[in-house]
């Protein structure tokens, strides 16, 4: 089926720099998109999410850009702490019942 | 954690014996999921239920089914495992918010099948 992929397999970033984690998607039906979190260990945290009629959406410390032209997809954060360290994932959906297609995930390496 | 529990947390079988999973929420939220995620691979959907009784197979359904007899519980079920069958399963379940989408995951069962 359709999937969700990411540019950069893995990042690191000093602390306090900001970071830009990118993603591709290939199903221009997807309506939905998420970024989720994932510590090790624990199942994936909700970030932020942002609906295709948007093209930006701003939370605590992160943005979400969509630019459904290329089908492109990043996340912003501001400001990165040790405690951002991570994979991130995200994911679409275009379907009522919410099902979710991942991509395979970022490292995400903040260094003090 | 949106109410979510998973049991077993971790679990090792061996190659042909059948594995139950439970998922049991505690908001009455009507949207379950399985998923599983493997080394390489983000979260891939196993199945979906909609409502008590109400579910469907997602991207890599073979080898499981699932039953769903009451809001709170969503059970995954591997007939035989297999050792491809190996690896972390998430339960997820969506908020009623509108139209989001917003999933939350429970903390994930570790299941080795030798």
């Amino acid at each position: 089926g359709e999937s969700v992929g990411l540019h950069l397999p893995t990042l690191s970033v000093q602390e306090g720099d900001n970071s830009i984690i990118n993603c591709a998607y290939s199903n221009s039906a997807s309506d939905y998109f998420i970024w989720y979190k994932q510590e090790s260990g624990k199942g994936p945290q909700f970030i932020i999410d942002i609906r295709s009629n948007m093209d930006k959406r701003q939370g605590q410390r992160v943005t979400v850009l969509l630019n459904k032209t290329v089908k492109h997809l990043s996340l912003q954060i501001a400001a990165t702490q040790p405690g951002d360290s991570a994979v991130y994932f995200c994911a679409e959906s275009g379907t009522s019942y919410g099902k979710l297609t991942f991509g395979q995930g970022t490292i995400l390496t903040v260094h003090p | 954690d949106a109410g979510i529990t998973q049991s077993p947390r971790h679990k090792v079988t061996e190659t042909g014996t059948p594995v139950t999973l439970r998922c049991h929420q505690t908001e009455n939220h009507r949207y379950m999921y399985w998923y599983r995620q493997d080394p390489g691979h983000g979260l891939r959907l196993i199945h979906y239920s909609y409502g008590v009784k109400d579910t469907d197979k997602g991207e890599v359904s073979d080898g499981y089914s699932v039953s769903r007899s009451k809001t709170e519980d969503f059970l995954l079920t591997l007939e035989s495992a297999t050792s491809s069958q190996t690896s972390v399963y998430f339960c997820a379940i969506r908020t009623n918010r509108g139209s989001s989408y917003e999933q939350y995951f429970g903390p994930g069962t570790r299941l080795t099948v030798t």
